[in-house]
C-alpha cells in the first residue's frame, strides 16, 4: 500500500515568489493535513482538509493557503515568500474524519523549501 | 494557548537500558496522545498512541498516560542504537484527527 506522496521533495525559491506543494494521501484516506517544521518552532499545524473542505486552520498568515480535490489529493500554496518560510512542509493523511480509536495521521516524506 | 512541553535533551542512555521520555500538555480537554519518532532528515513516524489513563505496551515501547497530571510518557526498554532519534509528543485536543499539537521533541542518543 503506497504511503503519502509529496512533490516536489526539494525546491529553492526566491523571496517574493510563490510556491505550490502537492500531496497524494494514502489510498482511501479522505483527510489531509499540512504541517510546517522548522528548527526553532518545531512542527506546527497549518490546515486540514476533509471532503474538499477546510476543517481546521492553524495560526499562519493568509499567504498560506490550500485546497483539496475530489480525489482527496491536496495542494498548499505560499505566496510572497519570505526567508522565514524556509522549512520542511509535511503532509499527513488519515482514514476517517473524526477521532476514533486506532485512527491517526501518517506523514509523507515532506517537501524541503529553501527561500533565498 | 494550547501547549505541549518536552525536554529537548539530548537524553543519552547506554545500549540495553530503559529510556524514559516525558511530555506535559496544557489543555485538559485533550483527548488522544501520540508518540512519533523522527530520524534526522526524515519525516515523523508513529510509534504509539494512547487514549485512556494507564499504560499501553507495544513490544519494547510502553506509553503511559495520566490525565489528572496532564502527563504522558514513553518508555523504551532494551534501548538500541537504532532508537537514536528525536521523539515527538503530540496531542489532539478534540474534533478532527488531523489537527495535532506537537512538542518540540526530545533527542535520544543510545550509546553502544
Amino acid at each position: 500500500k503506497a504511503g503519502v506522496t509529496q512533490t516536489p521533495r526539494y525546491l529553492i525559491k526566491t523571496r517574493g515568489q510563490q510556491v505550490t506543494l502537492s500531496c497524494s494521501p494514502i489510498s482511501g484516506h479522505r483527510s489531509v493535513s499540512w504541517y510546517q517544521q522548522t528548527p526553532g518552532q518545531g512542527l506546527q499545524f497549518l490546515f486540514e482538509y476533509f471532503s474538499e473542505t477546510q476543517r481546521n486552520k492553524g495560526n499562519f498568515p493568509g499567504r498560506f493557503s490550500g485546497r483539496q480535490f475530489s480525489n482527496s489529493r491536496s495542494e498548499m500554496n505560499v505566496s510572497t515568500l519570505e526567508l522565514g518560510d524556509s522549512a520542511l512542509y509535511l503532509c499527513a493523511s488519515s482514514l476517517a474524519g473524526t477521532l476514533s480509536s486506532g485512527n491517526t495521521i501518517y506523514f509523507g516524506e515532506g517537501s524541503w523549501l529553501t527561500v533565498v | 494557548q494550547k501547549e505541549v512541553e518536552q525536554n529537548s535533551g539530548p537524553l543519552s542512555v547506554p545500549e540495553g537500558a530503559i529510556a524514559s521520555l516525558n511530555c506535559t500538555y496544557s489543555d485538559r480537554g485533550s483527548q488522544s496522545f501520540f508518540w512519533y519518532r523522527q530520524y534526522s532528515g526524515k519525516s515523523p513516524e508513529l510509534i504509539m498512541f494512547i487514549y485512556s489513563n494507564g499504560d499501553k505496551e507495544d513490544g519494547r515501547f510502553t506509553a503511559q498516560l495520566n490525565k489528572a497530571s496532564q502527563y504522558v510518557s514513553l518508555l523504551i526498554r532494551d534501548s538500541q542504537p537504532s532508537d537514536s532519534a528525536t521523539y515527538l509528543c503530540a496531542v489532539n485536543v478534540g474534533g478532527s484527527q488531523g489537527n495535532l499539537i506537537f512538542g518540540k521533541g526530545t533527542k535520544l542518543s543510545v550509546k553502544p
